[in-house]
């Protein structure tokens, strides 16, 4: 089976631009993640999606970032207006479910995105 | 704020040698602490977890370490290959509240030389 798959793999883009990044999840997994990790830091938690449920959008840093996921399964990040500080990659990760227990999330290559 | 710390951003140790990453982090309410492993432009892939309630979670050469009262976890690699060079994540989540996300530190980069 597929494992997850975000689309473009590189963007580079003008600043105030905006940008469009793709993440297709496992098949069946409910729960979908958003991070993005800049150089030297960490992963840095952007979006949750779990199933029907109003996402959890805690961790995204300005109203210039949004998501969807549509039809529980594909989701897009969108950024307005890029701004330099920007550029990071962009992860996406999937789980079957968060339930009470831990489930693994598995991440997708990444997206890197430039913002010049 | 900083709630999951590796304080070492590299560490190199020669094949065959113990590998030992450190992670550190002020949060009490983490129920559960994960390494992620992370080559050059792949996505992390999970390695190893342990829940709040264990203080040991071993998996052939990997086992994990927590210490509760230091708010401290360790992984060790043992015996460390070249292939086990790459970047390592600690993360920790959280009980309750936003069910899943992960807190991940900056990471370690491990060199394994042969």
């Amino acid at each position: 089976g597929a494992g997850v798959s975000q689309s473009p793999s590189n963007k580079v883009t003008e600043k105030g631009k905006d940008v469009e990044l793709r993440c297709d999840p496992i098949s069946g997994h409910t729960a979908l993640y958003w991070y993005r990790q800049s150089l030297g830091q960490g992963l840095e938690f952007l979006i949750y999606f779990q199933g029907n449920s109003a996402p959890d959008k805690s961790g995204l840093p300005s109203d210039r970032f949004s998501a969807e996921r549509t039809g529980g399964s594909v989701s897009t990040l969108t950024i307005q207006r890029t701004q330099q500080e920007d550029s990071a990659v962009y992860l996406c990760a999937s789980s079957l479910t968060p339930s009470s227990s831990y489930n693994e999330q598995f991440f997708g290559p990444g997206t890197r995105l430039t913002v010049l | 704020d900083q709630q999951v710390k590796q304080n070492s951003p590299s560490l190199s140790v020669q094949e065959g040698r113990i590998s030992i990453l450190n992670c550190d982090y002020t949060n009490s309410m983490f129920d559960y602490f994960l390494w992620y492993k992370k080559y050059p432009a792949e996505g992390p892939t999970f390695l190893i977890s342990i829940s709040s309630i264990k203080d040991k979670n071993e998996d052939g050469r990997f086992t994990v370490f927590l210490n509760k009262s230091a708010k401290h976890l360790s992984l060790h690699i043992v015996p460390s290959q070249p292939g086990d060079s790459a970047v390592y994540f600690c993360a920790a989540r959280t009980v309750g509240g936003s069910q899943g996300n992960l807190i991940f530190g900056k990471g370690t980069k491990l060199s394994v030389k042969p």
